[in-house]
């Protein structure tokens, strides 16, 4: 039972273009979300997180949007720059039930930007 | 800073044979936990820590053993190594995972192979 889905194993994207990242979820108690960065031969790194008081989070390049009624958000890099390329993963948390203490990845998106 | 360190960085096993996946965080972590990264899989959560002497179970907890004896080390053990645990195991940590510091810190992973 996969809670958090990244339906798109890669995307390709121009230097200087959008990138946008899916991750659907089905776990109504997931309250937290969160996008990781992962180069080869590392452990992931932390990108960007929303909570779902938000439908909306910043920072610079990256934007997170979530839909809470589609079980849906997306990770969105402008302008797409060579050195994202990585695997992005999203993740959920949830307050409580049986998710409390626990963080629930996706299976990940290969993103390569081309120059 | 050191940050989360695992040792060793590769491992080879043969089936049957035991072993222990170190992993220490400096960083007074009260969370600690291991994942497993597997091809289409993405991030499986392991076992997981609140806090020393607290261990729960993850996702997929069959074959490994963990304690939390003090806040920094939380060692994986595989007690009799089978094929199916060839994979790379990263050890994550992170203030509180239900806070606003909500981003886990990971290890740079250890790559194991079971023959």
């Amino acid at each position: 039972d996969q809670q958090v889905k990244q339906n798109s194993p890669s995307l390709s994207v121009q230097e200087g273009r959008i990138s946008i990242l899916n991750c659907d979820y089905t776990n109504s108690m997931f309250d937290y979300f969160l996008w990781y960065k992962k180069y080869p031969a590392e452990g992931p790194t932390f990108l960007i997180s929303i909570s779902s008081i938000k439908d909306k989070n910043e920072d610079g390049r990256f934007t997170v949007f979530l839909n809470k009624s589609a079980k849906h958000l997306s990770l969105h890099i402008v302008p797409s720059q060579p050195g994202d390329s990585a695997v992005y993963f999203c993740a959920a948390s949830a307050a409580g039930g049986t998710s409390y203490g626990k963080l629930t990845f996706g299976q990940g998106t290969i993103l390569t930007v081309h120059p | 800073n050191a940050g989360v360190t695992q040792t060793p960085k590769f491992q080879v096993l043969k089936t049957g044979q035991s072993m222990t996946l170190q992993c220490a965080q400096d960083m007074n972590h009260e969370y600690m936990s291991w994942y497993r990264q597997d091809p289409g899989m993405g991030l499986r959560l392991i076992h997981y820590s609140v806090g020393a002497g607290i261990t729960d179970q993850g996702e997929v907890p069959n074959g490994y053993n963990v304690s939390r004896s003090t806040t920094e080390d939380f060692p994986l053990r595989l007690l009799s190594a089978a094929p199916s645990q060839t994979s790379v195991y990263f050890c994550a940590s992170s203030y509180r995972l239900r806070s606003a510091n909500e981003k886990l810190f990971f290890g740079s992973g250890t790559q194991l192979s079971v023959l």
